[in-house]
């Protein structure tokens, strides 16, 4: 069965320190988001991208955050000055068909230390 | 701003008997919920769904109920086994152009054999 594909499972890196997760999307599917869980917390939703373009973001999605598909088949996560915060768990999803299909990654877990 | 809630944090229950998870929303415009089951160190799964224009969706031992006016829904799963131990979490959209999800805080089921 397709998956969409995280890297790295882990991620330590240190306060103000930009940061790149990687994900790989399913092939076919045309929307792309990332969603993030901080520890206890409930998963919620950073942005949604598609056409190339960021379609919606949420308040979190701040001038820190941006999103990037640079070859076709990779879909990044940036964030530029990594605060003690951002330590969660964040997720990519893809879909073919919007809040109808998601697929999830396993997820990359960031701590920043 | 907790649009979607799930009072219960975790529910145990017995092989074979019934699981109920329950899920109330806040916002009027969710017209589409989900429900997806997480295990530990992987990415949310899809189990089912429904649209409001249901008040019933059954997927094998999964079947959940939706009550439009006590903005109210519930995750059934009979007969309940081991397997479906996990966390549980609810979500919901409102399907005007908006392709994100909100997620309650999860539910974590326990199935003792």
């Amino acid at each position: 069965e397709p998956e969409v594909t995280q890297t790295p499972s882990h991620q330590v890196t240190q306060m103000g320190q930009e940061v790149i997760l990687r994900c790989v999307p399913i092939s076919n599917h045309l929307y792309f988001y990332w969603y993030r869980q901080i520890l206890g917390q409930k998963v919620e939703f950073l942005v949604s991208f598609y056409n190339n373009e960021i379609s919606e973001k949420s308040e979190i999605f701040d001038d820190q955050f941006s999103v990037e598909r640079p070859d076709g088949s990779n879909f990044t996560l940036k964030i530029r000055s990594t605060k003690l915060e951002d330590s969660a768990m964040y997720f990519c999803a893809s879909s073919d068909e919007g809040v109808y299909g998601y697929t999830f990654g396993s997820g990359t877990r960031l701590t920043v230390v | 701003d907790q649009q979607v809630k799930q009072n219960s944090p975790s529910l145990s229950v017995q092989e074979g008997r019934i699981s109920i998870l329950n899920c109330d929303y806040t916002n009027s415009m969710f017209d589409y919920f989900l429900w997806y089951k997480k295990y530990p160190a992987e990415g949310p799964t899809f189990l089912i769904s429904i649209s409001s224009i249901k008040d019933k969706n059954e997927d094998g031992r999964f079947t959940v109920f939706l009550n439009k006016s006590a903005k109210h829904l519930s995750l059934h799963i009979v007969p309940s086994q081991p397997g479906d131990s996990a966390v549980y979490f609810c979500a919901a959209s409102s399907q005007g152009g908006s392709e994100k999800l909100v997620f309650g805080k999860g539910t974590k089921l326990t199935v003792n054999p």
